[in-house]
């Protein structure tokens, strides 16, 4: 079992442009989370998705910021006209059903906004 | 805030002594589940307690939860070197919801 994987490791863009981040969850789950990490800070929630439909969007911010769980191909986590304040790295996690089970995590997405 | 604290904030030991950390929360929980993070890499599950249960064990990890007190403590006995890490504690609310906190920055000398 190959684990999360997310893509790309590491994301430079500049102030304006998008950032598309993406995560193929573990095989066998359908649960997907997207958190956020600032430099010195714990993890945030932001996100949770299942297949095709999102759960729970109340940690994710009402503008430039969106999600999407397909039903083939990964989850995306897009963020338009990105902000120095986005940088961060976004960690995405995947589990078999809701936040009962263990969430297996991804090596996540430093996005650094020049 | 539903997030409470972790404590302490860093931890500093010698390679074979033992490290504790603590994490408290604010409301009723479904479960608790500790993870650990090297430096610039993703996290690692190390262990989930539920709510109804008041100790857990994992080769060197000895995870509690004090329900009455809303607190749960991390101990890694005789500590090495490559123990050294963030270890966060991730409170799970429902179904939908786990915070984090801040989490402990461990070094363990040589």
């Amino acid at each position: 079992n190959a684990g999360v994987m997310q893509n790309p490791r590491h994301l430079v863009r500049r102030r304006g442009q998008e950032a598309r981040l993406r995560c193929s969850p573990m095989k066998g789950h359908s649960h997907v989370y997207w958190y956020r990490q600032l430099p010195e800070e714990g993890l945030k929630f932001m996100v949770y998705l299942q297949k095709e439909n999102i759960i729970d969007e109340s940690g994710m911010p009402k503008e430039r910021f969106s999600a999407e769980f397909p039903k083939e191909g990964p989850s995306i986590l897009r963020i338009q006209q990105v902000v120095r304040g986005d940088s961060a790295a976004y960690f995405c996690a995947s589990s078999t059903s809701g936040g009962l089970d263990e969430q297996y995590f991804g090596p996540g997405t430093r996005l650094t906004v020049t | 805030s539903q997030q409470g604290e972790e404590d302490p904030q860093a931890l500093s030991i010698q390679e074979g002594e033992n490290a504790t950390m603590n994490c408290s929360y604010k409301t009723s929980i479904n479960n608790l589940q500790w993870y650990r993070q090297n430096s610039g890499r993703g996290l690692v599950h190390l262990i989930l307690i539920r709510s109804n249960e008041r100790e857990k064990h994992s080769g060197r990890l000895r995870v509690t939860l004090d329900t009455s007190k809303k607190s749960s403590s991390l101990l890694i006995t005789a500590s090495r070197a490559a123990d050294t890490a963030s270890y966060f504690c991730a409170r799970s609310y429902n179904n939908n919801d786990m915070r984090f906190g801040a989490g402990t920055r461990l070094t363990v000398k040589p």
